[in-house]
């Protein structure tokens, strides 16, 4: 597809299990995006990356996110030790060059039990 | 203080009735971008229109124009004969060049529900 893939489209987990998102930008997009969406604290940014690189990571929650992004293309969000705060809808972005705007996924909603 | 305020939490507009979504912003960049996106129930962020600061003319995207007064720091969104398909919440963004800290991250409002009646 032409557009912005995340998966899973849902996931429902234990709380303290480990969880791994994905995201594949569309084709060409350097750059890359993290947000989570909740209902208490609205659209957060998390992180980017150019290209592999992510330069700054102060936008993530805690230390137990992390993201990595191979080969310029496809990334993953992981959460460890999931907490019930970390419930929300995690969404990825990617964008060309310049000021195009970011091209949004339709998420993942992540429920933590 | 917020860098993006929308004060609207939520409208009721007739169907063809022309809407005006408000959005001031707060930064010290002279080189930022604004940016509208739509949110349908459904779930996905759908980008309308985009504003440069050093563009002179308001942006338009079809029936969406963009009021930008840079002196007021202030990007309203305008949709003209609203459909009851523009149904959603909208959300007004901001991508600042520097004091973003290289985050590049676009910093978001709390958005507005809007609702259009038949």
């Amino acid at each position: 597809g032409a557009g912005v893939s995340q998966s899973p489209s849902n996931k429902v987990t234990e709380k303290g299990k480990d969880v791994e998102l994905r995201c594949d930008p569309i084709s060409g997009h350097t750059a890359l995006y993290w947000y989570r969406q909740s209902l208490g604290q609205g659209l957060e940014f998390l992180i980017y990356f150019q290209g592999n690189s992510a330069p700054d990571k102060s936008g993530l929650p805690s230390d137990r996110f992390s993201a990595e992004r191979t080969g310029g293309s496809v990334s993953t969000l992981t959460i460890q030790r999931t907490q019930q705060e970390d419930s929300a809808v995690y969404l990825c972005a990617s964008r060309r060059t310049g000021q195009q705007p970011q091209h949004f996924g339709d998420g993942t909603r992540l429920s933590i039990l | 203080a917020q860098k993006i305020t929308q004060t609207q939490p939520g409208m009721f507009v007739q169907e063809k009735e022309a809407v005006t979504l408000d959005c001031t912003y707060d930064t010290s960049d002279q080189s930022y971008g604004l940016f509208w996106y739509k949110q349908p129930s459904s779930g996905e962020m759908i980008f309308l229109i985009y504003q440069g600061s050093y563009d002179e003319q308001n942006a338009t995207e079809g029936r969406y124009s963009l009021n930008f007064q840079k002196a007021r720091k202030s990007a309203n969104l305008v949709i003209s004969a609203s459909q009851l398909g523009d149904s959603a919440m909208y959300f007004c963004a901001m991508r600042e060049a520097y004091s973003g800290g290289g985050a590049d991250g676009l910093t978001f409002g709390k958005g507005t529900h809007l609702i259009i009646q038949p």
